[in-house]
């Protein structure tokens, strides 16, 4: 089955400065990976995510980038506020005619500083 | 994107007992999906609650332990059955709109504590 390594664990940023985390997965046939925020005592919230068709997206102050190539994606975020401490979680899924599971990595605290 | 609702928010239940959790979305959506998400851990899948057919267990996760309940388009219950402590974790409902999408959008879990 599937398998997505997520890295940093915890990664703690200045206001302003950018974050960066990355994920890999094993799967070549996964085609969909989203990325989720989420907050002390509420449930994940989809902030982005990206199809294998395309390398780049961009929403704000958040990006995400792919490569097929290397199974690599990353989230960007750039001039990080206080708001943005939270737990992050990447995933892929393989997304055909029918329905896929999400496999999620084991997610990355996010601290920002003020 | 669909409004998910669960109840209860959080329990504290004694070892030995049973809670239903519900979800409920505010449209009809075709994917129902209930995930573990044990304390600083990451998410789990549990099971995929069908309509109108038994749900579809992931390794691991068993029918008489988490029962699930899927009896419409827009409701679904997940029962944690004889509780033990390690049972205590976040229970996720996420739902997909429809066979089409892409996106899974997650309520707001219930968080349970088994003493």
């Amino acid at each position: 089955g599937e398998n997505v390594e997520q890295h940093p664990s915890t990664l703690s940023v200045q206001e302003g400065d950018s974050a960066v985390i990355k994920c890999t997965y094993s799967d070549s046939a996964s085609n969909y990976f989203p990325w989720y925020k989420q907050e002390l005592g509420k449930g994940p919230q989809l902030i982005i995510d990206i199809r294998s068709n395309v390398g780049e997206k961009k929403d704000q102050r958040i990006a995400v980038t792919l490569n097929k190539t290397a199974k690599h994606f990353s989230l960007h975020i750039t001039e990080t506020q206080p708001e943005d401490s939270a737990v992050y979680f990447c995933a892929a899924s393989i997304r055909d005619s029918g329905y896929s599971t999400l496999t999620f990595g084991k997610g990355t605290m996010l601290l920002v500083s003020p | 994107s669909a409004v998910i609702s669960q109840k209860p928010s959080r329990d504290i239940c004694q070892r030995g007992t049973s809670l239903t959790i519900q979800c409920q979305v505010d449209s009809q959506v075709t994917m129902m999906f209930w995930y573990r998400q044990q304390p600083g851990q990451s998410l789990t899948l549990i099971a995929t609650a069908n309509q109108g057919s038994e749900a579809t267990y992931e390794s691991g996760f068993v029918i008489d332990k988490f029962p699930i309940s899927r009896p419409n388009l827009t409701f679904s219950t997940l029962t944690v059955s004889n509780m033990s402590p390690e049972d205590s974790s976040i229970y996720l409902c996420s739902v997909g709109q429809d066979s089409s999408s892409y996106e899974q959008y997650f309520g707001p879990g219930t968080r349970l504590t088994v003493t």
